[in-house]
């Protein structure tokens, strides 16, 4: 198992540039997220989704589009970089999402590192 | 979800129990506190979580107070690869996670 993966591992963008931050599971959860962590900071939720076809806003979701065509995988997407989005990107799966589970950790990908110049 | 308070950090001695306490005094009936951790620059990792019972995994365990204000993760033999940074949330989603700063637990020889 791979668990969690993120592609890219890093990226340089110039303002206004546009891209896209994919996430991939193996592991058949239905829940997938994507956060930032800024420097000093603790992460913050962008979106979320809680099963194929399906998104929702977190904490942080201006700026930000996501699609989840496939269970397997959920993108992240920038219309237009702004140097505020410089950040740490990570992505993160679950089973369940019901506090009272004990299948609702999050697994975590290795992070995408963001710049935008 | 109930605001979070932790030390911002800690020492402890490889080979000795780290206690790491965590403030959640508004936290209501329904809400759970989990813990996570991250190393260095790595995604959290998961350590556990519980709602007024005790817990206890391969990882550590997690002691909750009779009015569950506050709590205490701990580490029974922290080891170096224990150093990072550690979070406590309180929540009644497991969806929606917010990581504060943690405390940034640093384990020496």
């Amino acid at each position: 198992n791979a668990g969690v993966t993120q592609t890219p591992k890093f990226r340089v963008l110039k303002t206004g540039q546009s891209m896209t931050l994919l996430c991939a599971q193996d592991m058949n959860h239905e829940y997938m997220y994507w956060y930032r962590q800024d420097p000093g900071m603790g992460l913050r939720l962008i979106h979320y989704s809680v099963g194929e076809g399906t998104t929702a806003k977190g904490e942080v979701p201006d700026g930000y589009n996501v699609s989840r065509l496939k269970k397997q995988n959920f993108l992240l997407g920038l219309e237009s970089a702004a140097p505020s989005q410089t950040s740490v990107y990570f992505c993160a799966s679950s089973y369940e999402a019901e506090a009272r589970s004990h299948r609702n950790e999050q697994f975590f990908g290795p992070g995408t590192r963001l710049t935008v110049l | 979800d109930a605001k979070t308070t932790q030390p911002p950090s800690m020492d402890c001695a490889e080979g000795r129990a780290a206690n790491l306490p965590c403030n959640h005094s508004t936290i209501s009936g329904n809400e759970y506190v989990y813990w996570y951790r991250q190393i260095h620059s790595q995604g959290p990792q998961y350590i556990i979580h519980g709602l007024k019972n005790n817990e206890t995994n391969e990882m550590a365990s997690l002691i909750i107070t009779e009015d569950r204000k506050s709590s205490t993760l701990i580490l029974p033999h922290a080891t170096l690869r224990d150093t990072a940074v550690y979070y406590c949330i309180s929540t009644g989603t497991a969806s929606k996670l917010t990581f504060g700063t943690g405390t940034r637990l640093q384990v020496t020889l």
